[in-house]
């Protein structure tokens, strides 16, 4: 079974720009999370999408952020414009029941400078 | 709320001693418990979970951890670090979502 894939692994991007990050979920599993590791801090939850639906987006940081799942498969998080905050590790996970069982994709390094 | 407290953001122990790695849970329910570990350019990877049936739970690569209510932790032990053991570790409680403390980098020293 392949696990979840996240691309791109790195992305350097200068203040102003836009980037996108994908997640491909395992196959099969409706539940899919984003959470985000800014530097020297916890890692923190930023959404869940039930297939397509955002069951719970409480934690996005602010409307620069865009999570999206077309058909309920994989799932991109658009930021626009990316400020020097926005830099850390974003992980992706999913899981066939709702808050359990995650598996965690490799996650994405963004660098913003 | 949920919440875990790692303590420790940094642990060093010589290879072939015991690892010891503290977290301290918050709930106001039962809580589900879990260590994960980041090995280096690599996802998060579940070593072990707590889900209200035995208090010492066994996970990978020879960890275990013990749930012990009346002191809210749930510290991870190894009796002999090897060298491959290092890499951040972090404690997380389930509260509808995951919730995870702040982790613990582990080195090895030879």
């Amino acid at each position: 079974e392949a696990g979840v894939t996240q691309f791109p692994s790195h992305s350097v991007i200068e203040k102003g720009q836009t980037v996108t990050l994908r997640c491909d979920p395992i196959s099969g599993h409706d539940n899919l999370y984003w959470y985000r590791r800014v530097m020297g801090k916890e890692i923190k939850f930023l959404l869940h999408f039930v297939k397509e639906s955002k069951q719970d987006e409480s934690g996005m940081p602010n409307n620069r952020f865009l999570a999206e799942r077309t058909g309920g498969t994989y799932s991109t998080l658009k930021v626009q414009p990316a400020e020097l905050e926005d830099s850390g590790v974003y992980f992706c996970a999913s899981s066939l029941q709702p808050n359990y069982g995650y598996t965690f994709g490799s996650g994405t390094r963004l660098t913003v400078v | 709320a949920q919440s875990v407290t790692q303590l420790g953001s940094h642990v060093s122990v010589s290879e072939g001693a015991l690892v010891l790695l503290r977290c301290n849970y918050s709930s106001s329910v039962p809580p589900y418990l879990f260590w994960y570990v980041q090995y280096p350019n690599q996802g998060l990877q579940l070593l072990l979970k707590y889900t209200s049936a035995a208090t010492l739970v066994k996970g990978i690569n020879g960890f275990e951890a013990e749930f012990k209510k009346s002191e809210t932790s749930f510290h991870l032990t190894k009796p002999s670090a090897h060298m491959s053991d290092a890499a951040e570790y972090f404690c997380a409680v389930q509260g509808g979502k995951l919730i995870f403390g702040q982790g613990t980098e582990l080195s090895v020293k030879p």
